[in-house]
């Protein structure tokens, strides 16, 4: 069965920093995803970045990038250089291509506050 | 401008009326989703439509029917509702739907169901 975690419940930094949040998964198939959506205080929520299990490379995107460690099963969010903009709740969620196409699960998010 | 469209944004319902949530989207994505998210709950899984046909239905009660007219609509009818049902109903959609396409995800801005 898949499983998203994310431990950190809460997060800060101040404005500048470099922030990573976590996330860590279950799955038992070869050929996934791993999305990170942002949920804005409005309720809406922001596609981020991805990264393809079959992809050994870190997956970057502006001032967010992944650190993905496969045989862990764990991946990071990095944000550089974080903003006050960058508040909000930060979902990890895992895409399974073989048996659960098109469904994402989803972590129970992070609230990230950034402090100008 | 938002590309996912979805109507009321708030709603409050009384228990056991019938309520429909609409969604549009102008992405020109051929697969559109349902998902809910429940107070202090990381987002859930309900349907997913590929070319107006239902691919997948993970709720457990009929109580949920989505209802397809034309490709970019897809909305979500709810009969007999309870307040354990309030909740944050998100569309979403992407390209395909399909265990090889790129599945992002993109997502609307949600309406959120209070029942009384």
């Amino acid at each position: 069965a898949q499983r998203v975690t994310q431990v950190q419940p809460t997060g800060s930094s101040q404005w500048g920093e470099e922030v990573t949040l976590d996330c860590s998964y279950e799955t038992s198939e070869y050929f996934y995803r791993i999305f990170w959506y942002r949920q804005l205080f409005s309720g809406e929520m922001v596609f981020l970045i991805y990264q393809p299990s079959f992809d050994t490379q870190n997956q970057r995107s502006g001032r967010y990038s992944v650190v993905f460690q496969k045989s862990f099963k764990s991946i990071s969010l990095v944000i550089s250089a974080s903003q006050p903009e960058d508040s909000g709740t930060y979902f990890c969620a895992l895409s399974e291509l073989i048996t659960n196409t098109g469904k994402l699960t989803f972590g129970d998010g992070t609230v990230l506050t950034v402090k100008p | 401008d938002p590309k996912i469209i979805q109507k009321p944004k708030y709603l409050v319902a009384v228990t056991g009326s019938e309520k429909i949530l609409i969604c549009e989207q102008y992405l020109g994505h051929n697969a559109m989703y349902w998902y809910r998210q429940s107070a202090k709950k990381p987002l859930e899984f309900m349907f997913s439509y590929s070319y107006q046909k239902l691919m997948d239905n993970q709720t457990a009660s009929s109580r949920f029917q989505p209802q397809s007219s034309k490709k970019n609509h897809l909305d979500l009818q709810i009969t007999a509702l309870k307040p354990d049902d309030s909740a944050t109903y998100f569309c979403a959609s992407s390209q395909e739907w399909g265990r090889n396409s790129g599945n992002t995800l993109y997502f609307g801005e949600g309406s959120r169901l209070i029942v009384v």
